[in-house]
């Protein structure tokens, strides 16, 4: 799977939209760009996923370039709860792809600010 | 629905010691995946079961680590004996077996190796 590179830490007023950044400038044309995010003391947390077009749902947005070198996870109304680190991992698609196993960066802190 | 159940969710033994951990998957999910996750970084890969059958177990310490998932429900994770280093998160993981399901994961299991 392809690398991903997050910024370590990042903050956001409560109430704002919160943009986190990830560039994946080697990612393959059959990989995903998928986020999950871990709020302390918890496992981790499915958010969004995509190929190419963007993506909405009830959490959130997913804007990927044209190019798919990069992409940015918007929480369009940060809450307080919305706290924690936030992943960004690219993976096969294809035949059991989807259920292989997902590799961790570091990911990015986000601290909603009150 | 209930989630992903573990136990114990937290665990302190002595070095030498042997440990065990417990995993209850979400009913219906075929796949079952192991994860440890060190203080500061992302969840790594143990390993990945499909029903019965240990699919990926590549990243699995095998002199000191076992893991078993009879009947393809249940599983363990066993350590023996514990060492100072293997002071972590232990994270189980559970999701359909086709398709690109997002990972279900449990609250996990901090152990203390002292």
């Amino acid at each position: 799977d392809a690398k991903t590179t997050q910024p370590t830490s990042m903050d956001c007023a409560e109430g704002r939209a919160a943009n986190l950044p990830c560039n994946h400038s080697t990612i393959s044309g059959n990989e995903y760009v998928y986020w999950y995010r871990q709020i302390h003391s918890q496992g981790p947390q499915y958010i969004i996923h995509g190929l190419k077009n963007n993506e909405t749902n009830e959490m959130a947005s997913l804007i990927i370039t044209e190019d798919r070198k990069s992409s940015t996870l918007i929480l369009p109304h940060a809450t307080l709860r919305d706290t924690a680190v936030y992943y960004c991992i690219v993976r096969v698609a294809g035949s059991g792809g989807g259920a292989d196993g997902l590799t961790f960066g570091k990911g990015t802190h986000l601290i909603i600010q009150p | 629905e209930a989630g992903v159940v573990q136990s114990p969710r937290y665990k302190i033994i002595e070095k030498k010691q042997p440990v065990a951990f417990w995993c209850n998957p979400i009913s219906g999910h075929n796949t079952l995946y192991w994860y440890r996750q060190n203080l500061g970084q992302g969840p790594e890969l143990l390993i990945r079961y499909e029903n019965e059958e240990a699919v990926d177990d590549s990243q699995l310490p095998k002199d000191r680590f076992s893991a078993e998932r009879l009947k393809g429900v249940d599983s363990t994770l066993k350590i023996q004996p514990a060492e100072l280093g293997d002071s972590a998160v232990y994270l189980c993981a559970s999701s359909m077996a086709t398709g690109w399901y997002e990972q279900y994961f449990g609250p996990g299991t901090r152990l203390t190796v002292t």
